[in-house]
């Protein structure tokens, strides 16, 4: 089930900010996924992380997976109106197993021009 | 092209009359999965496959039956719908190697 902690639940930005996410989890990830996911569409992989402390982008976005290994963070720079969307973290359960992959709750991001 | 195919992507059905909802893939990927996305609930997973004729019950299975056959099909089946099986479905799929799941486009059923 869903046993990661993701936040802030929802954001308001204005276009041209910055937008910061992150995702904590009880128990130690090997991998870290991000996705994004348009009203009515499947997610959409953003970016994944596979090492602690692990930084990469893809565009404008930069993801990293923490040094514990029990979180992550999504940064989105400069945003723009097509960053609206509901953007989930993810990651293989306790087991390290793909078939029990845990999701975020979600976080809604809204950009007003 | 990649692709995790599901179909239909709409469906309205009444209480009772069994449906089935396709899923396909063409990644051989080894690793498939249903999940139904609710209002303020998330992503809840309902059955997966590990490879073929392996699959096993996620957090809500109750109500759905799955079956591998081949590789690249995943089919999810309800025998006997209700309207609290009215939901959003995504079918996604992995590979072995990497655990990076990759999700179909949805199908919004509504059982009335």
């Amino acid at each position: 089930g869903q046993q990661l902690n993701q936040s802030p639940q929802s954001m308001f930005i204005q276009e041209g900010e910055d937008v910061s996410m992150n995702c904590t989890s009880s128990s130690i990830f090997n991998t870290w996924l991000w996705y994004k996911q348009d009203p009515g569409e499947g997610p959409v992989l953003l970016i994944a992380l596979y090492k602690a402390g692990e930084l990469t982008s893809n565009g404008r976005l930069t993801a990293q997976f923490g040094i514990t290994r029990k979180d992550s963070f999504l940064n989105i720079s400069a945003s723009i109106p097509s960053d609206v969307g509901i953007y989930f973290c993810a990651g293989p359960g306790k087991a390290d197993s793909w078939g029990k992959l845990q999701f975020g709750a979600g976080t809604q991001v809204v950009v007003t021009p | 092209e990649a692709q995790v195919t599901q179909n239909p992507r709409y469906l309205i059905t009444v209480t009772g009359k069994k449906l089935t909802v396709t899923c396909s893939q063409n990644m051989n990927h080894e690793y498939m999965s249903w999940y139904r996305q609710d209002p303020g609930l998330g992503l809840r997973q309902i059955y997966y496959s590990m490879n073929v004729e392996v699959t096993d019950k996620g957090d809500v299975p109750e109500g759905y039956k799955v079956s591998r056959k081949e590789k690249r099909n995943f089919p999810l089946i309800l025998e006997s719908p209700s309207p609290n099986q009215t939901s959003l479905y995504f079918c996604a799929t992995a590979g072995r190697v990497n655990t990076e799941a990759f999700f179909g486009q949805g199908t919004r059923l509504t059982v009335v």
